[in-house]
């Protein structure tokens, strides 16, 4: 079975510092991945993606994937109280759909 | 434009009621999904549709039909709502798989069944 896990957290970041949130997956053959963003009460939104071994950067968002290792993590740098939420890894296993990981919950300390 | 829009937002039942969750998108997607969120287990597949007149089972289908209407439309029943199916559905849509893969979500059901 096709499966992505996370660690549930809460992980508590002071502001302004770095939060890394980690993820890994089952199959090495997987081709797509992506990091979404859930607020409490709200639909899941999608942040970054990427497809290629390295980093990614979009603003104070890195995502960095590790095909070897079937890793991929998402940095977030200058972090601010509107971060907090639940982020959501979710990898493409090449089968029409994405498989979702449980969620980190990420609580930014001001 | 409205993206990807379900009804309803909320949604009270009784066991053995039945009921449809309906979901329409705009942006002229191929790929259809119904997830479910419960506290602790992430988002679950329960049925998708990878293009107009084709559904199929994910990993959590049991109790669910689908329809997918048209290219817009893709819609959940439940036929006889038990307490288990009491969770968060959203309804997402995407270009295709090999294509663009971006998922884009509905604002979510919240369903209680009694």
């Amino acid at each position: 079975q096709k499966e992505v896990e996370q660690n549930s957290g809460p992980l508590s970041v002071p502001e302004g510092a770095i939060a890394s949130l980690n993820c890994t997956y089952s199959d090495r053959g997987s081709q797509s991945f992506f990091w979404y963003r859930q607020y409490s009460g709200k639909s899941p939104e999608l942040i970054m993606f990427i497809y290629s071994n390295g980093d990614k950067e979009d603003g104070r968002f890195t995502a960095q994937l590790n095909k070897a290792s079937q890793y991929v993590s998402l940095l977030i740098r200058d972090s601010q109280p509107s971060d907090s939420a639940t982020y959501l890894c979710a990898v493409n296993f090449g089968n029409e759909k994405l498989t979702f990981g449980t969620g980190t919950r990420l609580t930014i300390i001001p | 434009n409205a993206g990807v829009t379900q009804t309803p937002k909320f949604q009270v039942l009784k066991t053995g009621q039945s009921m449809t969750l309906q979901c329409a998108q705009d942006m002229n997607h191929n790929s259809m999904y119904w997830y479910r969120q419960d506290p602790g287990m992430g988002l679950r597949l329960i049925y998708y549709s990878a293009s107009e007149g084709t559904t199929d089972k994910g990993e959590v289908p049991n109790g669910y039909n689908v329809s997918r209407l048209n290219k817009r439309e893709f819609s959940l029943r439940l036929e006889s709502a038990a307490p288990s199916q009491t969770s968060v559905y959203f309804c997402a849509s995407m270009i295709g798989t090999g294509l663009d893969e971006k998922l884009f979500f509905g604002s979510g059901t919240q369903l209680s069944v009694l």
